[in-house]
């Protein structure tokens, strides 16, 4: 069954603690992103990878950190730095082929700080 | 910088009706523009991409055209049902500027069908 998990779901942070949210897919896609989603707001894009062992900061990727050690892997860590992290976060993958680089997401994680 | 409008932010309709959700975006330097869909809670489905150079896309009773030059994409759903209610998303993937490769979403059109 081809796609994208994430987990966990729901995540509770207490302030000060960095959690990480994990994303994989079995879609062979070379390219993954994270985004933020916040009520009233489009989505935004936090940081994106192209290839294994390189990546990119989006539009909002201060307080974040990822890494890409395996192409179906690309977890994201949310630090202490991260001023209002409650958001809903979607990971997202595609084939980086212009015209053809449609991007499939998986279920997101819900991130609540306490 | 690339901006995507959504109009309208919210639509009620009764069931059975034809809609028209609208998307306009500033930049026509695209590679594609895709349509998502997104329940309460849930991560965003691909409903449809259109490609730059093709003028409209079709899945069932989804129909997404695209105008470049005048940056605008409209999805039509016809004979809309009740479990036709979510979000609707557009978003333009960027073939140029400090956006390059990057996907820029609308805010969404929130669709009700009530029965």
């Amino acid at each position: 069954d081809g796609g994208i998990t994430q987990s966990p779901k729901y995540l509770f942070r207490k302030e000060g603690q960095n959690v990480t949210l994990s994303c994989e897919q079995n879609l062979n896609h070379d390219a993954m992103y994270w985004y933020r989603q916040d009520p009233g707001q489009g989505l935004r894009l936090i940081y994106y990878s192209q290839i294994v062992n390189d990546f990119q900061k989006g539009d909002i990727a201060e307080g974040y950190s990822v890494s890409r050690e395996k192409k179906e892997s690309f977890p994201l860590t949310v630090t202490s730095a991260q001023k209002n992290p409650t958001a809903f976060y979607l990971c997202a993958s595609s084939n980086w082929q212009g015209m053809d680089n449609e991007q499939f997401f998986g279920p997101g994680t819900r991130l609540t700080v306490l | 910088k690339q901006e995507v409008t959504q109009i309208p932010a919210a639509l009620s309709v009764p069931e059975g009706e034809n809609l028209v959700l609208n998307c306009s975006f500033t930049d026509s330097a695209i590679y594609n523009l895709q349509w998502f869909r997104q329940d309460p809670g849930k991560g965003l489905t691909s409903l449809l991409l259109i490609q730059s150079s093709q003028r409209e896309q079709t899945s069932g009773r989804l129909n997404a055209s695209l105008d470049k030059s005048s940056g605008r994409s409209t999805l039509y759903i016809a004979a809309s049902q009740p479990g036709d209610s979510a979000t609707y998303l557009c978003a333009a993937l960027n073939a140029g500027g400090t956006s390059y490769g990057k996907l820029t979403f609308g805010q969404g059109t929130i669709l009700t069908v009530h029965p």
